[in-house]
């Protein structure tokens, strides 16, 4: 079955350091691949999406490529702010399924 | 346009007891569905509902069970309660597509004492 394998946290990082969240997936068929992030004490957001090969999905700040060959979808920002601090979940959607697949979340803490 | 709302925010039950869980999807959205999520586990699937059936199920007991009202609502009830129901509980809607992104309510804080 599907599956997503992302990286153990929790990432600790200074401001403005760069950032880099792996993911890598497997699954049947061509799947749509999403970044959700989770802040304290609130529900999953949506941070970006990629429904093809080669695509890049980016928001504030953040990118994602599709790398079919690779089966990643590593998440990348140049310069984290404490702000940034929450849960990263990286998940996929594919065929017919109107259910993701969620892999367990990485936790992301960055100081000032 | 009002995103996905979940009723209560909080919640303190003792063992034994039922509850209930409400979630309002968005507009339009007739896809909801329902997760768990817990420091030890993370983020596990329990069901989801569309047009008022159950149409995907997760690895959870019969004690944990749902519906859907004709307007999309969703309410979640688990039954006989144990400590280890504590958990956040999401709920997320969609449209009826395949491949497209769930969009999350805040969730219910469930404590279990």
């Amino acid at each position: 079955g599907d599956s997503v394998t992302q990286m153990e946290g929790p990432v600790t990082l200074s401001e403005e350091a760069f950032l880099t969240i792996n993911c890598t997936y497997t699954a049947t068929g061509y799947p749509s691949l999403f970044w959700y992030v989770q802040y304290p004490g609130e529900g999953l957001q949506l941070l970006l999406k990629a429904t093809k090969a080669d695509d890049k999905g980016s928001n504030k700040g953040f990118e994602a490529t599709y790398r079919k060959e690779t089966t990643s979808f590593h998440l990348e920002k140049g310069s984290v702010q404490v702000s940034d601090s929450a849960v990263y979940f990286c998940a996929l959607s594919s065929g017919g399924s109107y259910i993701p697949t969620f892999g367990r979340g990485t936790s992301l803490i960055v100081h000032p | 346009k009002a995103g996905v709302t979940q009723t209560p925010r909080y919640l303190i039950k003792t063992r034994g007891q039922q509850v209930t869980l409400s979630c309002s999807p968005i507009s339009g959205h007739r896809s909801v569905s329902w997760y768990q999520q817990t420091p030890g586990q993370g983020l596990q699937f329990l069901f989801e509902y569309f047009s008022e059936t159950q149409r995907n199920k997760g690895n959870f007991p019969g004690r944990f069970s749902g519906r859907q009202f004709s307007n999309s609502r969703s309410e979640m009830n688990v039954s006989t309660l144990e400590l280890g129901d504590s958990a956040l509980y999401l709920c997320a809607s969609s449209l009826d597509e395949s491949n497209q992104p769930q969009h999350f309510g805040d969730g219910t804080r469930l404590s279990i004492l």
